[in-house]
């Protein structure tokens, strides 16, 4: 069964840092990968995914994730970091193949410093 | 724009009682899902649901738990008798075919629930 690790449990970065969030997944085939933002009150939105092609993918609010398959690693980034982004990040797998039902990390928090 | 809506947002109940977690899934979606976060852990999948009947569930879903869709527009989350280890936050979540290339997995904002 396909796994999600999200080491940090929390992340702080000053505003205008640069951000970069780990996700490491253990799946035998090349799953689909998401990243999910759920800011305060709200629900999972999510930021971006990968399927295939290019391993580099944009997402909304500026993100990007690099799939390195070779590392089984999915990391979310930002160049430069705004208050508004402090939030909880969720990394998602689905096994293409499988049962098609997203399995999730434990999230990593993360606080932005003015 | 279209969303999964969630109610209550917060929910406490005693230890043994009966909690009916409530959500409205988008219009057209077709599966739908449960998830629970207990603090400081991963989310979890529960189960999913299609067609009036659950498609998929894990270990955590046991007896103590059932889903109904009562009325075609609720997702319902029964828990029979909370136990303390039930308090989480609970997802809900619907997608209008199986997650993949072209479909996403649309959630709610959660409901937490405390057990005391």
């Amino acid at each position: 069964a396909q796994s999600v690790t999200q080491p940090d449990i929390h992340i702080t970065v000053s505003e205008g840092a640069s951000l970069e969030l780990r996700c490491n997944y253990s799946y035998g085939a090349t799953p689909y990968l998401f990243w999910y933002v759920q800011s305060p009150g709200q629900g999972l939105q999510l930021l971006l995914k990968y399927f295939s092609g290019d391993t580099l993918v944009q997402g909304i609010k500026g993100f990007e994730a690099e799939f390195k398959r070779s590392q089984s690693s999915f990391n979310l980034r930002k160049p430069s970091v705004h208050w508004s982004d402090a939030a909880e990040y969720f990394c998602a797998v689905v096994a293409s193949g499988g049962s098609y039902i997203p399995t999730f990390g434990r999230g990593t928090s993360l606080i932005v410093h003015p | 724009e279209p969303e999964v809506t969630q109610t209550p947002s917060h929910q406490v109940t005693q230890m043994g009682q009966e909690v009916i977690l409530r959500c409205v899934p988008i219009s057209n979606h077709l599966y739908f899902y449960w998830y629970r976060q207990i603090l400081g852990q991963k989310v979890e999948f529960l189960v999913s649901f299609y067609n009036n009947e659950i498609s998929e569930k894990s270990e955590i879903f046991d007896d103590q738990f059932s889903v109904e869709r009562p009325d075609g527009s609720n997702f319902t989350l029964k828990i029979r008798s909370t136990k303390l280890e039930d308090s989480a936050m609970y997802f809900c979540a619907s997608s209008e075919g199986l997650v993949g290339p072209n479909t996403e997995a649309f959630f709610g904002q959660g409901t937490r629930l405390t057990v005391v």
